[in-house]
């Protein structure tokens, strides 16, 4: 199993432009969420998702959008991007979507954004 | 929702046992603890995880209280590619991680 997959690694962008990152696991996860993580701190919660057609808010959205078409896939699209929204962002899966027993979080690799 | 408070940091002499507490007060009685940790700038990787009694795999054991108000993990003989930041939480979802415990294992 290949588990959670992002792309870009890396990725530079200039202020303005928009730019998506996409995430995609195989272990058939119903829930899905992308965190940010800025340097010394903890992981800060953007959006996640219990299902396929099924998308919230968490502690950090303004400025991303997210959409789940697919049990598989969860993007998270930056509009315009703000030098602020420079940061490395992980994506994580798990089978559970209210944690418990079965609510192991599988994370990505991350992937590495600095706004210009 | 439950929210969980750990020390900043914590230095551990290696091969010796390292225990890192994590409060969570307000945990609910089907809440979870899950432990997890960060080498450098990787994904976090899931430890452990318990809901009442103690628990032992391959990497650390769990020791949650009676009252399930704290618990403490255990890396019985850390070396230093336990140095690392450990993350305690209750709840996977509408919850941010918490900047967690910078543990630093010293030869």
């Amino acid at each position: 199993n290949a588990g959670v997959t992002q792309t870009p690694k890396f990725q530079v962008l200039k202020t303005g432009q928009s730019m998506t990152l996409q995430c995609a696991q195989d272990m058939n996860h119903e829930y899905m969420s992308w965190y940010r993580q800025d340097p010394g701190m903890g992981l800060r919660l953007i959006h996640y998702s219990v299902g396929a057609g099924i998308t919230d808010q968490g502690e950090v959205p303004n400025g991303y959008n997210v959409s789940r078409s697919t049990t598989e896939d969860f993007p998270l699209r930056l509009l315009s991007a703000a030098p602020s929204q420079t940061s490395v962002y992980f994506c994580a899966s798990s089978l559970s979507t209210s944690g418990g027993a079965r609510g192991e979080l599988f994370f990505g690799e991350g992937s590495r954004l600095t706004v210009l | 929702d439950a929210k969980t408070t750990q020390p900043t940091s914590m230095d551990c002499a290696e091969g010796r046992a390292a225990n890192l507490p994590c409060n969570h007060s307000t945990i609910s009685g089907n809440e979870y603890v899950y432990w997890y940790r960060q080498i450098h700038s990787q994904g976090p990787q899931y430890i452990i995880h318990g809901l009442k009694n103690n628990e032992t795999n391959e990497m650390a054991s769990l020791i949650i209280t009676e009252d399930r108000k704290s618990s403490t993990l255990i890396l019985p003989h850390a070396t230093l590619r336990d140095t690392a930041v450990y993350y305690c939480i209750v709840r996977v979802d509408k919850l941010s991680f918490g900047a967690g415990t910078t543990v630093t294992v010293r030869a």
